[in-house]
């Protein structure tokens, strides 16, 4: 699976939009990216995920450039319960999907009042 | 559904003694996987299954480590003996095989 880099931290205030950058350069043709996050002392939750269209759903929206070689998670109205670690991951898909998921280090989000 | 669900949420114990987590997927998931997580490590991935057969155990650290999935409905991680470097949150996640993963609350492992 194709590695990933993202800034350590970021800030945002409460009630402004989130934008959290994920490069990802390496990726192939049949590799998914996929956003988690984990709230601190909980399992880590799913948050959408996308190939190559923008996505969105109830919690985020997803921005994949054209390339694909980066993307972003934005939270449009960011509140303090969205403070937690966010994980971008790209993982391949298929009949021979293996499933495996990994884990980098994430972006700590700090939403302030 | 009540998500995955892991037990005991807190497990404090001896080095050298046996400790069993254990972990229900969510029904109809064919994927489990089980998942260390440390301050200095982050997210591991032990080991995995996919419709009760273990797929890949190249994360398991070592040979005190052993992941059984007897069923659908069940799973254990067994770590014997154990030592203080085995102190860890262990997370167990089930999935579909398409979208996402629901991970579970997890079990934070203390040996002393």
């Amino acid at each position: 699976d194709a590695k990933t880099t993202q800034p350590t931290s970021m800030d945002c205030a409460e009630g402004r939009a989130a934008n959290l950058p994920c490069n990802h350069s390496t990726i192939s043709g049949n590799e998914y990216v996929y956003w988690y996050r984990q709230i601190h002392s909980q399992g880590p939750q799913y948050i959408i995920h996308g190939l190559k269209n923008n996505e969105t759903n109830e919690m985020a929206s997803l921005i994949i450039t054209e390339d694909r070689k980066s993307s972003t998670l934005i939270l449009p109205h960011a509140t303090l319960r969205d403070t937690a670690v966010y994980y971008c991951i790209v993982r391949a898909r298929g009949s021979s999907n293996t499933g495996k998921l990994i884990f980098g280090q994430g972006t700590t989000l700090q939403v302030k009042p | 559904d009540a998500g995955v669900i892991q037990s005991p949420r807190h497990e404090v114990t001896e080095m050298g003694q046996e400790v069993t987590l254990r972990c229900k997927p969510i029904s109809g998931h064919d994927y489990l996987f089980w998942y260390r997580q440390t301050m200095m490590r982050g997210l591991e991935l032990l080991i995995y299954f996919n419709n009760n057969v273990p797929i890949d155990d190249s994360g398991m650290p070592e040979d005190r480590f052993s992941a059984k999935m007897p069923n659908a409905s069940f799973s254990t991680l067994k770590i014997q003996p154990s030592e203080p470097r085995d102190s860890a949150v262990y997370f167990c996640a089930s999935s579909p095989g398409q979208g996402g993963y629901t991970f579970g609350s997890g079990t934070r492992l203390t040996v002393v």
